[in-house]
């Protein structure tokens, strides 16, 4: 089973589009990220849920908003797409924990969306 | 920014250890070392964690120094399947806090 999942894997879009991006985790984490990874291979948090709360938003413009329905799913929709958009998407999850020795907060990734705006 | 620092490649010969250094002089006290992997085209993985003591689990061995200003990271009998991106990463241990993500380390493994 897989514990964390996206789709679509790919997902090609003209620019000015409006399009989502699905993540859901199966292994009953309570927080959830989004990365971004670039052209130059820089990965980037965007944003973190707890408890369907959001608990990072990084500089990212407001056409991006995640939502979180629940504590298994955290989506990313993006309006009016650009070309420098483009770039691979990562869906994270974690359990929080104080136990340093665990592997809680240990964050797993899934597989990715790359995205194309052209 | 990220606080570490790597070199930008590494060699390694399969069957061999690979030992992957990292800087991270400006580490606070509650700050963790934490290390991830991507192999080309997937998501990143974890590897291993630690505070100040050395830490060993299935996939590698963690040596952070005596003043925590800098670590190993060791995969004892390197393979094909360990060519990929490294990261160090440091962090605090709490509740949905975000990996800052440097340039990595890529480690090519070749038989």
């Amino acid at each position: 089973d897989t514990a964390v999942s996206q789709t679509p894997k790919y997902l090609v879009t003209q620019m000015g589009n409006d399009k989502s991006i699905k993540c859901e985790q199966n292994l009953g984490h309570d927080t959830m990220y989004w990365y971004k990874q670039d052209s130059k291979k820089f990965l980037k948090i965007m944003f973190s849920y707890n408890n369907k709360e959001l608990i990072i938003n990084e500089t990212v413009p407001n056409r991006f908003s995640p939502k979180s329905p629940d504590k298994a799913h955290l989506n990313l929709h993006i309006n009016s797409l650009e070309l420098g958009d483009s770039a691979v998407y990562f869906c994270a999850s974690s359990q929080t924990s104080q136990r340093s020795r665990s592997s809680y907060n240990e964050q797993f990734f899934g597989p990715g969306t790359r995205l194309t705006v052209l | 920014d990220a606080k570490t620092t790597q070199p930008t490649s590494m060699d390694c010969a399969e069957g061999r250890a690979a030992n992957l250094p990292c800087n991270h002089s400006t580490i606070s006290g509650n700050e963790y070392v934490y290390w991830y992997r991507q192999i080309h085209s997937q998501g990143p993985q974890y590897i291993i964690h630690g505070l100040k003591n050395n830490e060993t689990n299935e996939m590698a061995s963690l040596i952070i120094t005596e003043d925590r200003k800098s670590s190993t990271l060791i995969l004892p009998h390197a393979t094909l399947r360990d060519t990929a991106v490294y990261y160090c990463i440091v962090r605090l241990n709490q509740a949905g806090t975000a990996l800052i993500f440097g340039k990595g380390t890529t480690l090519s493994v070749s038989s």
